[in-house]
């Protein structure tokens, strides 16, 4: 079984750019969960997807951060501008549903200079 | 809003047994309690998850009181590749909260 997939593994911008973060979950998999991990701090959520339909964005930073999940499969999160405290390895997982254990990919570490 | 509380660190030796304890005062009564596992530039992975009582798998033993306001991951004949940070989830519907993490460090 193929695993949770994320691209690029590694990112560097400069202040006030834009990036993108791309996810492919497991097949099958329902529930796609994007993780914001500082060094050093517990991954904090920043959105869960069920199919394509958003069920909690709560910890989003919605001026700067979208997401989407079109046809609930892949799914995109993108920062826009980009700040100095977004650096960060962001981590997506999938689960079969809500509840269920979560696989994780191996993330993408974003430098902002 | 569950919020969970674990030790910052803890060392011990090869071929111990170690519990990690994670309190969750305010556990719901639907949520279920998980630890995950992660090294340096990885993901984190799944290790074990329970509701109630005790749970065990290859791996790892899970213990929950009667209250469910605490649990204790159980390693038993810990080697160096134990080694990493373990996470305490506890799953309040649809707002997933992650403890800071306990730093295990397994000794020779």
């Amino acid at each position: 079984e193929a695993g949770v997939a994320q691209s690029p593994r590694y990112k560097i911008i400069e202040k006030r750019q834009s990036v993108a973060f791309w996810c492919n979950p497991i097949s099958g998999h329902a529930t796609l969960y994007w993780y914001q991990q500082i060094l050093g701090q517990g991954p904090k959520l920043l959105i869960q997807f069920q199919n394509n339909g958003v069920v909690d964005d709560s910890q989003l930073p919605k001026d700067r951060f979208s997401a989407e999940r079109l046809k609930g499969v892949d799914s995109t999160l993108k920062i826009q501008p980009a700040k100095l405290e977004d650096s960060a390895v962001y981590l997506c997982a999938s689960s079969q549903w809500s509840q269920e254990t979560q696989y994780f990919g191996p993330g993408t570490r974003l430098l902002v200079l | 809003l569950a919020k969970t509380t674990q030790p910052i660190s803890m060392d011990s030796y090869e071929g111990q047994e170690v519990n990690i304890t994670c309190s969750h005062n305010n556990i719901a009564t639907n949520d279920y309690i998980t630890w995950y596992q992660q090294f340096p530039s990885q993901g984190p992975r799944f290790i074990i998850q329970g509701y109630k009582t005790k749970v065990t798998n290859e791996v790892a033993s899970l213990f929950i009181p009667a209250d469910r306001k605490s649990s204790t991951l159980s390693l038993p004949r810990v080697s160096l590749s134990d080694t990493a940070v373990y996470y305490c989830l506890v799953g309040v519907i649809y707002q997933l909260i992650w403890g800071a993490g306990t730093k295990l460090i397994i000794k020779p």
